[in-house]
């Protein structure tokens, strides 16, 4: 089964700066799907942003965007604007969708500084 | 249902006792997972379905570990003789599973399980 890994446990921010959570993968599939969890405290789970890798263009959800390498395996997550809201933890997920096998990252938990 | 339901919301249980967990998935999603999350941990992967088909348990910790999905709908998750290691959050997701565009996991709130 494919791998995540998220190199970085921890992370924080000045409020109002930017950001970049990263995250690599590792599979043989050339489609597949590329999912930011975000987690607050509350421990709900909340889709920040999906990317299908036979789409070149980076996806973008307002302060959020990502940067897919491809030929790297790399699909990391700017956070733009940073604000006190989005301390939380954040893991990155892979999709095969030849059976919806679906893997998570450990995470980054990301503090957002006043 | 509105959204992925799991119960009870808290399990406390005693080393030993066997405990059930179930998850109620959006109806008509296709695809179903569990995974166990410790407190600051990510989502460990444990097994999925595709309708009633288990598709892979290779993430089962060991054979105290099943779970079903008879009818390729509501699922259960049995722990037998429960251990203190086995403490933790236990969350199901369900996707549609049927292809490309949307796709993506909606979550239950999880089920938190204390053995004591």
């Amino acid at each position: 089964a494919q791998t995540v890994t998220q190199s970085q446990p921890e992370m924080s921010v000045q409020e109002a700066e930017t950001v970049t959570l990263s995250c690599t993968y590792d599979t043989s599939e050339n489609n597949y799907y590329l999912f930011w969890y975000k987690q607050p405290p509350s421990r709900q789970m909340i889709l920040v942003i999906r990317q299908e890798a036979y789409k070149q263009q980076n996806a973008t959800e307002n302060r959020f965007s990502v940067n897919f390498q491809k030929a790297a395996k790399s699909f990391s997550l700017k956070i733009s604007d940073s604000q006190l809201g989005d301390t939380a933890m954040y893991f990155c997920a892979f999709m095969n969708p030849y059976n919806n096998d679906m893997r998570f990252g450990a995470g980054t938990r990301l503090t957002v500084k006043p | 249902g509105a959204g992925v339901s799991q119960s009870p919301r808290y399990k406390v249980t005693k080393r030993g006792q066997d405990v059930a967990l179930r998850c109620d998935p959006i109806s008509g999603h296709v695809s179903l997972y569990w995974y166990r999350q410790a407190l600051g941990q990510g989502p460990e992967f444990l097994t999925y379905f595709n309708y009633e088909a288990q598709q892979d348990k290779s993430g089962l910790p060991n054979d105290r570990f099943s779970a079903e999905r008879p009818e390729g709908s509501i699922s259960t998750l049995t722990i037998q003789r429960t251990e203190q290691r086995d403490s933790a959050m236990y969350r199901c997701a369900s996707s549609l599973g049927t292809g490309p565009t949307n796709e993506k996991l909606f979550f239950g709130s999880g089920t938190q399980l204390s053995v004591l």
